[in-house]
């Protein structure tokens, strides 16, 4: 089966610009979840998406937001970009089952804010 | 708050030798503990994942991992490293409220 996919893969932007990223989950599976990975930070949750309802939301600022669509496909948002916001942004996807299923993640996107 | 510890930003080994990357977990409930492997430009590649279901788990590429509750650790073992293992490797576990939390990751290199 497909994985998850992640459009585009890689993104220059500029500061004060904002961006918009994609993610289309497996097949089947509803809930959606997005991770910043920095070198400085590591891998830091940024919000999950089930059912187009945002579930859980992690400690970032209220320049980050995204929505799901009835697909399952997620997208999330990042206005007025700084440069700390260079990171690569990664998507995953489970099938929300009981505890926990197997958590798949998309390849990400890269973002380079200059 | 659930956290995990990994010991070790970076472990280099022979080619053929043990490889050992140490993952500490801090959870008040059981845990549902995972490894994921990250190669360059890649994104994050389930190894294995444990669920209560069995303390020594198998994953792919030949990686097992041991949960040990009174060590509260979930290391992660192959008896024989190969120069494709170089990588970075990141413990998690999944927190209730439906995501999960990484360690910092462990570079990983085999030396020929």
């Amino acid at each position: 089966k497909a994985g998850v996919t992640q459009t585009p893969r890689y993104l220059i932007k500029t500061r004060g610009q904002q961006v918009t990223l994609s993610c289309s989950p497996i097949s089947g599976h509803r809930s959606v979840s997005w991770y910043q990975q920095t070198p400085g930070q590591g891998l830091q949750f940024l919000f999950e998406y089930f059912s187009e309802t945002q579930r859980n939301k992690g400690n970032f600022p209220g320049r980050f937001s995204g929505r799901q669509f009835s697909n399952s496909r997620s997208e999330m948002n990042v206005s007025t970009l700084e440069l700390g916001d260079s990171a690569l942004y990664l998507c995953a996807s489970r099938k929300e089952g009981q505890g926990a299923d197997e958590i798949s993640f998309g390849p990400g996107t890269r973002l380079t804010v200059t | 708050a659930q956290s995990v510890t990994q010991l070790g930003s970076h472990v280099s080994v022979s080619e053929g030798a043990l490889v050992l990357l140490r993952c500490n977990y801090s959870s008040s409930v059981p845990p549902y503990l995972f490894w994921y492997v990250q190669y360059p430009n890649q994104g994050l590649q389930l190894l294995l994942k444990y669920t209560s279901a069995a303390t020594l788990v198998k994953g792919i590429n030949g990686f097992e991992a041991e949960f040990k509750k009174s060590e509260t650790s979930f290391h992660l073992t192959k008896p024989s490293a190969h120069m494709s293992d170089a990588a970075e490797y990141f413990c998690a576990v999944f927190n209730q409220g439906g995501k999960l939390i990484f360690g910092q990751g462990t570079e990983l290199s085999v030396k020929p």
